[in-house]
Formats: C-alpha cells, structure tokens, sequence
C-alpha cells in the first residue's frame, strides 16, 4: 500500500514566489525521486538523490534527501506559469527494490 | 527518439470486454512496468518486469495479466474490466522511470 505522504496536497501561489513541498515515510529509503507531471502526460524525472543528506539542485529547482532517510524535501524557487503540475516524490522500496512507491502528489497553481 | 509509447491513448469500452493496452521502449531497458493512476491516490504499481518472461505483482494486480515475451514489448491485460478499473494507466521502463504518455480508460 501507499507508504509515501506528501504535503501539501495542492498550492496557490503567485508568480514569482518560491514554493517548498515535502515528502514522508515511516520506511527508510536509500533513493528519493521527484517528477513532475504537466497536464495530459506521463510524470517526469526531476531529480534523483542517493545519499542521506544530500542536496541536489535542476536549475530553479533544489531537492535534499533528509538525514533520516525516511523524508524528502522539494523547493522550487521564483516560480514561473510552467511550474505548473503535479508533483510526486517516490523511492523503490528497500525490500523488494524492484518495487517503486509514489506519494500521493502536490497538485501547484500559479496565479500570473 | 528514445521513448516509451502506448496505445490506445484513449479507450472506452464495457464491463467484461476484454482488452489489451500496448506498451513499447526502444532504449533496451530490462525494467519495464504499469502503473494506474488514480485521483488522491497518486500513482499505483500494477505489474513490473525485471526482464523478459520475468515477472512480478506490484501493489494492486488484482484483475491484470501481464506477458514479456520480448525485450521491448510488455502489454497490459484486462481479461474482464469492470468499473474500478476507470482509471488513467501509465507504462514505464527503467527503474527510474521513464513513463510513456499514458492510456485513459473508461469502463461503462
């Protein structure tokens, strides 16, 4: 069943803000992912992390693997229309590793 | 173009009409699987394929067939949809995932 929890479910923002969403297990994880997914399309890898602690950056986009490897944390900074989407956080379980388990997603509006 | 693709795109059809949803990649990735995607509830492993005629239930198999008879090819099977199974599917390869455009399907 679902073990990923992301928060918030949905954002309003305006352009031009920076947004930061997260994701939480009660597992530990040794991978965290992060699509996006426009309206219409298959989701899309953003960034992968690896390593407990790690901060990795796609541009406007930052993502870090939490120290207790059982969270994950998204910023997206100075946001712009195509921002817009849902956003999920996944990881491959470690039992069972072929499997991969999404959070529920982060459903963001920009208002221009 | 290294890709993932799927047909139909869009498929309304009735409750115990069996169907097929394709699923293709031509990057020779030996990870293939479904996922069904559902308002809420985020996306939700159907099958997964480790490589070919290998494979194995993900999260919610409960009335899916898979088959892997080729490297690049792993369709989904509907033997008898019903209503809960309105749903959008997504195919991918690759454990990461590189998703294909997706197939919405409509059981009446």
């Amino acid at each position: 069943g679902q073990q990923l929890n992301q928060s918030p479910q949905s954002m309003f923002i305006q352009e031009g803000e920076d947004v930061s969403m997260n994701c939480t297990s009660s597992s530990i994880f040794n991978t965290w992912l992060w699509y996006k997914q426009d309206p219409g399309e298959g989701p899309v890898l953003l960034i992968a992390l690896y390593k407990a602690g790690e901060l990795t950056s796609n541009g406007r986009l930052t993502a870090q693997f939490g120290i207790t490897r059982k969270d994950s944390f998204l910023n997206i900074s100075a946001s712009i229309p195509s921002d817009v989407g849902i956003y999920f956080c996944a990881g491959p379980l470690i039992q069972g590793a072929q499997k991969l388990v999404f959070g529920q997603g982060t459903r963001l509006t920009i208002n221009p | 173009e290294a890709q993932v693709t799927q047909n139909p795109r869009y498929l309304i059809t009735v409750t115990g009409k069996k169907l097929t949803v394709t699923c293709s990649q031509n990057m020779n990735h030996e990870y293939m699987s479904w996922y069904r995607q559902d308002p809420g509830l985020g996306l939700r492993q159907i099958y997964y394929s480790m490589n070919v005629e290998v494979t194995d239930k993900g999260d919610v198999p409960e009335g899916y067939k898979v088959s892997r008879k080729e490297k690049r090819n792993f369709p989904l099977i509907l033997e008898s949809p019903s209503p809960n199974q309105t749903s959008l599917y997504f195919c991918a390869s690759r454990q990461r995932a590189d998703f294909g455009p997706g197939t919405r399907l409509t059981v009446l």
